[in-house]
């Protein structure tokens, strides 16, 4: 298994650039999510998904769109980057049945350094 | 509403002696409780995890971690540190039902030779 892959691994944008940041699991994972890294702030949570088809919001989803069309992806969207959206990305999945392993415990992709100029 | 505070931004040990790192957490119903750890430019690692069974939950690489209900804490210990602990370590809670993870801060553990 690859688990969790991120792509790119490092990005510079120009203020108001779009890109979408990829997210692939290959563990059959039904819950799916994205976070920001901050300095002093923690992971605080993007979006999340519980299957595909079904996203909704986490903490600071301003600025960010979603979309899960499969099990296996879940790409994060910047419609028109700012300079506060420079942070490190990490996407994560785990199960969301208990009896499928280890209850609600979170896969790490290696994550996307996010650079707004 | 839930939430998570890491009591210490900053701990420095000693090689060899033990490790306390303090989190507390607020949760109106049963939470799942999870440590993770992060070395330095690297993703994020599961250590253990509470789900309302055993109170002392044991991870790995010599961690474990007591759910004290009436204190509302679940503080990550280890008798003996190592040089290899050093790096940033955080508390997650979640609530059954409300799908969204919260992260404390993080402690950033510093162990000297």
């Amino acid at each position: 298994n690859a688990g969790v892959t991120q792509t790119p691994k490092f990005q510079v944008l120009k203020t108001g650039q779009s890109m979408t940041l990829q997210c692939a699991q290959d563990m059959n994972h039904e819950y799916m999510s994205w976070y920001r890294q901050d300095p002093g702030m923690g992971l605080r949570l993007i979006h999340y998904s519980v299957g595909a088809g079904i996203t909704d919001q986490g903490e600071v989803p301003n600025g960010y769109n979603v979309s899960r069309s499969t099990t296996e992806d879940f790409p994060l969207r910047l419609l028109s980057a700012a300079p506060s959206q420079t942070s490190v990305y990490f996407c994560a999945s785990s199960y969301s049945n208990p009896s499928a392993g280890v209850p609600w415990a979170q896969y790490f992709g290696p994550g996307t350094r996010l650079l707004v100029l | 509403a839930q939430s998570v505070t890491q009591l210490d931004s900053h701990v420095s040990v000693s090689e060899g002696t033990p490790v306390l790192l303090r989190c507390n957490y607020s949760s109106s119903y049963s939470p799942s409780l999870f440590w993770y750890v992060q070395h330095p430019n690297k993703g994020l690692q599961l250590l253990l995890k509470y789900t309302s069974a055993a109170t002392l939950v044991k991870g790995i690489n010599g961690f474990e971690a007591e759910f004290k209900k009436s204190e509302t804490s679940f503080h990550l210990t280890k008798p003996s540190a190592h040089m290899s602990d050093a790096a940033e370590y955080f508390c997650v809670v979640i609530t059954s039902g409300t799908y969204k993870y919260i992260f404390g801060t993080g402690t950033r553990l510093k162990v000297l030779a």
